[in-house]
């Protein structure tokens, strides 16, 4: 079994950078698999951020890529996304998830972080 | 990029009774690459069906997906009272990979 634990600011302001945390239970080493971000903003459907691969391959959206970093520490059995410039168009839950291969889909999810963007 | 379009946005039915769900792609989906997600109040998402129609592990046989091409559907064959959710389909055949809005199923 596999856990995802996002955490995070709640608010932030526009032209800022978000920083989101994902700490994996369970297994994280295991070939095959990557780590992944996905967003829904309020009322609306869902969003892929990007993936990265254990060794740091990375897969960004292409629609988000100029603004996106998603990082990983093997160590601490964690990961983590940077979104930069944000605008209140940001404003969304973002889930980290589990992607089979590179993030064809995802098998485990967290319950999400909640990121306002607000001056 | 694809674009999925999920209907109906609302479903209302009756414990015991079947749920059709539509997903439907703006563009072919290559080897029937679409999975299907349920997603509970404050809940994280939860695959069910991935390759259009394949179970994913602890998944209830009540649950089943079937589809090719650009039509994709979730059927579950008799709601149980935690079957009452939102689900949103995948498609992982082209990137980027993207998601319909979601069908919510409500108790009539």
């Amino acid at each position: 079994q596999v856990r995802l634990q996002e955490s995070g600011p709640g608010l932030m302001k526009p032209s800022e950078t978000l920083s989101l945390t994902c700490v994996v239970s369970g297994d994280f080493v295991t070939t095959g698999y990557s780590w992944g971000w996905i967003r829904q903003p309020p009322g609306k459907g869902l969003e892929w951020i990007g993936n990265i691969y254990h060794g740091g391959s990375t897969f960004y959206n292409p629609s988000l890529q100029s603004r996106v970093t998603i990082s990983i520490d093997t160590s601490n059995k964690r990961f983590s996304l940077n979104l930069n410039s944000l605008t209140a168009a940001d404003t969304a839950i973002y889930y980290c998830a589990r992607g089979v291969g590179s993030g064809r889909y995802f098998d485990f999810w967290g319950r999400g972080s909640l990121v306002t963007v607000s001056s | 990029e694809i674009v999925l379009t999920q209907s109906p946005g609302t479903l209302s039915l009756s414990p015991g009774e079947r749920a059709t769900l539509s997903c439907r792609a703006s563009h072919y989906v290559t080897g029937s690459y679409m999975t299907w997600y349920q997603q509970r109040p404050g809940e994280a998402p939860r695959l069910l069906i991935y390759g259009a129609s394949i179970r994913a592990t602890g998944i209830p046989d009540r649950f089943s997906g079937s589809g090719s091409g650009t039509d994709f559907t979730l059927t579950i064959s008799r709601l149980e009272p935690e079957d009452f959710a939102v689900y949103f389909c995948q498609q992982y055949g082209d990137s980027p990979r993207t998601f319909g809005q979601g069908t919510k199923v409500e108790i009539k």
